[in-house]
């Protein structure tokens, strides 16, 4: 059964620094969602992983795949408070191209 | 261009009692999605179609029902209402591609009393 963790649940950080959230899943997947969603929101695609390997960016984000390590990241450079938000990732069942499996989050609090 | 549509944003049920939450893309996509979110957790897959006519169960199918009549619209149908299905509602779409994204709605907030 595909279970996706994601770490850390909650992050408090400064602008201007970096950091990394780390999504991990349990058995084979081809691809690997990111998300991002603002208070009563709703959800926003950032990021679609497709292959080992890959790496996308946009802005201050960038997330990479280890599909080996069934690892993705997605690392914040230099963060800003307007990424404040909830990010979550997911991933697909390999039984079933229409069933995403979704990470519980993590929320993101970028202070001035 | 008005993407995934849902309504309504709020509601307050009393339990036992029915509704339905309507939701309307004007992507032409194939794939529709109705998922729930519980406070600090992902969302969890109710009901899924991959066209006009076919439905199928996802994580958590108990206690509701779907219809794909067309392909723009998807509702989700809550019979006798319960206070665990208090919960914020999303529809999703995406079209019929390798990369599966989906496009949500703004949700829908319902709080069963």
């Amino acid at each position: 059964e595909l279970k996706v963790e994601q770490n850390p649940l909650f992050l408090s950080m400064q602008e201007g620094k970096n950091y990394t959230i780390y999504c991990n899943y349990s058995t084979t997947s081809d691809r690997l969602y990111w998300y991002r969603q603002d208070p009563g929101k709703s959800l926003e695609s950032l990021f679609v992983l497709l292959s080992n390997g890959a790496v996308k960016q946009e802005g201050r984000l960038m997330a990479s795949l280890d599909t080996k390590a069934r690892l993705s990241t997605l690392h914040i450079t230099a963060a800003v408070h307007d990424l404040s938000a909830t990010y979550f990732c997911a991933a697909n069942r390999e039984d079933s191209n229409y069933q995403l499996i979704w990470g519980a989050g993590t929320k993101l609090i970028i202070k001035p | 261009n008005a993407g995934v549509t849902q309504t309504p944003k709020f509601r307050i049920l009393k339990i036992g009692q029915s509704m339905t939450l309507q939701c309307t893309q004007d992507m032409n996509h194939n794939y529709m999605y109705w998922y729930r979110q519980d406070p600090g957790m992902g969302l969890k897959l109710i009901y899924y179609s991959v066209g006009a006519g076919i439905t199928d169960k996802g994580e958590v199918p108990n206690g509701y029902n779907v219809s794909r009549s067309t392909t723009e619209d998807f509702p989700l149908r809550l019979e006798l209402a319960a206070p665990s299905q208090t919960s914020v509602y999303f529809c999703a779409s995406s079209k019929l591609s390798n990369t599966g994204e989906l496009f949500f709605g703004e949700g829908s907030r319902l709080t069963v009393l």
